[in-house]
């Protein structure tokens, strides 16, 4: 049973469009997280949610909306896709306690051509 | 300012060696979590281990172990008889507390470690 499951696992589409990546987690977990992975591999914090407490990095342009349903969904909203968007991004969980690791899903590799 | 930093991008160790991946860091928190993944070419992020600020002794896990220099801020890495599968990015990341309050780990810009038969 996948722990965090992010659907899909590619996806490639032209400039402008509007799209979404779901985030499921099944640990009940309180934390979510949704990272952006550049082509050099370097993992940036996009949005950090707890508890309906949403962090945002105020790098990450307005385009990028996070929406959880409930405390299991963190749905990342992209609009107007750019080519710079291409990147692969990951949805990560974590539970209470200081010494608690993320658990991440298999990452989304999007392709704006 | 940087918080995590891996001053190796690629390293490279022969089969069943020992290798040692660096990790230095910043913080002014007395409380804090350092951890390290790994992320195969198949992309997946993988949890290897966990140091805290205040355990005493240094973390093992199997073949992987955290050389915690509290003193000097470093969280360096040792894989023990290293394997083939063990060929992967590794990053080092540290947990901390921004003024919201919530836990966000912060990574580092990952070592690219390289194991030849």
């Amino acid at each position: 049973d996948t722990a965090v499951s992010q659907t899909p696992k590619y996806l490639v589409t032209q400039m402008g469009n509007d799209k979404s990546i779901k985030c499921e987690q099944n640990l009940g977990h309180d934390t979510m997280y949704w990272y952006k992975q550049d082509s050099k591999k370097f993992l940036k914090i996009m949005f950090s949610y707890n508890n309906k407490e949403l962090i945002i990095n105020e790098t990450v342009p307005n385009r990028f909306s996070p929406k959880s349903p409930d405390k299991a969904h963190l749905n990342l909203h992209i609009n107007s896709l750019e080519l710079g968007d291409s990147a692969v991004y990951f949805c990560a969980s974590r539970g209470r306690g200081m010494n608690t690791e993320a658990f991440f899903g298999q990452g989304t590799r999007l392709t704006v051509v | 300012a940087q918080k995590i930093t891996q001053t190796q991008p690629g390293m490279f160790v022969q089969e069943k060696e020992a290798v040692t991946l660096d990790c230095t860091y910043d913080t002014s928190d007395p409380s804090y979590g350092l951890f390290w993944y790994k992320q195969p070419s198949s992309g997946e992020m993988i949890f290897l281990i966990y140091q805290g600020s205040y355990d005493q002794q240094n973390a093992t896990e199997g073949r992987y172990s955290l050389n915690f220099q509290k003193a000097r801020k470093s969280a360096n890495l040792v894989i023990s008889a290293s394997q083939l599968g063990d060929s992967a990015m590794y990053f080092c990341a540290m947990r901390e507390v921004p003024s919201g309050g919530s836990y966000i780990p912060t990574f580092g810009r990952g070592t690219s470690l390289i194991v030849h038969p």
